[in-house]
């Protein structure tokens, strides 16, 4: 299953536009790219899911280039509340359908 | 909305003792996962059941972990004795994905989680 690589932590103002990008260098035919976000104490939560160009819903948006070997989440004017850890994760569209988890990045919005 | 069930929601027991976690998935899933988090890391896959039957549990210490799903539905996973070591959040995901069908993009639905402390 192909790693991923994305930044430890990052801080945005409230009000801010927060893209945190993904690497995925050897993301396969099958495999499709899903990010979930986790607050402290609780469950991973699913945010958003693509395969290529761009899918938008009404948490976030996902851009996914045509060599696929990154994708970017976009969290559109974030507020205190989207303080977490989010984890872009790669997913065979085959087999088991397991779930592997990096340390993901952790959100810190600022007031 | 269909949330997975998760109890105890925290447990502290001493090392050697045994400990149980109970979960209850969203009804209809036939996909059942246990996950271990330490903290600042990132879940970790302990087992995956599909129905009844085990799918993957190579993650799994068998020395002292056991997990089961008798019925196909709640799942109870059990480690004994405990160790130090065995401190962390244990989580429980269900999925509808099914081996035999669905197209790999199921979400996984986690509970909130079991937080254990050995002493």
């Amino acid at each position: 299953l192909a790693k991923t690589t994305q930044p430890i932590s990052m801080d945005s103002y409230e009000g801010q536009e927060v893209n945190i990008t993904c690497s995925h260098n050897n993301i396969a035919t099958n495999d499709y790219i899903t990010w979930y976000q986790q607050f402290p104490s609780q469950g991973p939560r699913f945010i958003i899911q693509g395969y290529k160009t761009k899918v938008t819903n009404e948490v976030a948006s996902l851009f996914i280039p045509a060599d696929r070997k990154s994708s970017t989440l976009s969290l559109p004017r974030v507020s205190l509340s989207d303080t977490a850890v989010y984890y872009c994760l790669v997913v065979s569209g085959a087999g088991s359908y397991q779930l592997t988890f990096g340390k993901g990045t952790k959100l810190s919005v600022i007031p | 909305e269909a949330e997975v069930a998760q109890s105890p929601r925290y447990k502290i027991t001493e090392k050697s003792q045994a400990v149980a976690f109970w979960c209850d998935p969203i009804s209809g899933h036939a996909t059942l996962y246990w996950y271990r988090q330490i903290l600042g890391q990132g879940p970790e896959l302990l087992v995956q059941f599909q129905d009844e039957s085990v799918v993957d549990d190579s993650q799994l210490p068998k020395d002292r972990f056991s997990a089961e799903r008798l019925k196909g539905v709640d799942s109870t996973l059990k480690i004994q004795p405990a160790e130090l070591g065995d401190s962390a959040m244990y989580l429980c995901a269900s999925s509808s994905f099914g081996l035999a069908g669905g197209t790999g993009r199921e979400t996984q639905y986690f509970g909130p989680g079991t937080r254990l402390l050995v002493l």
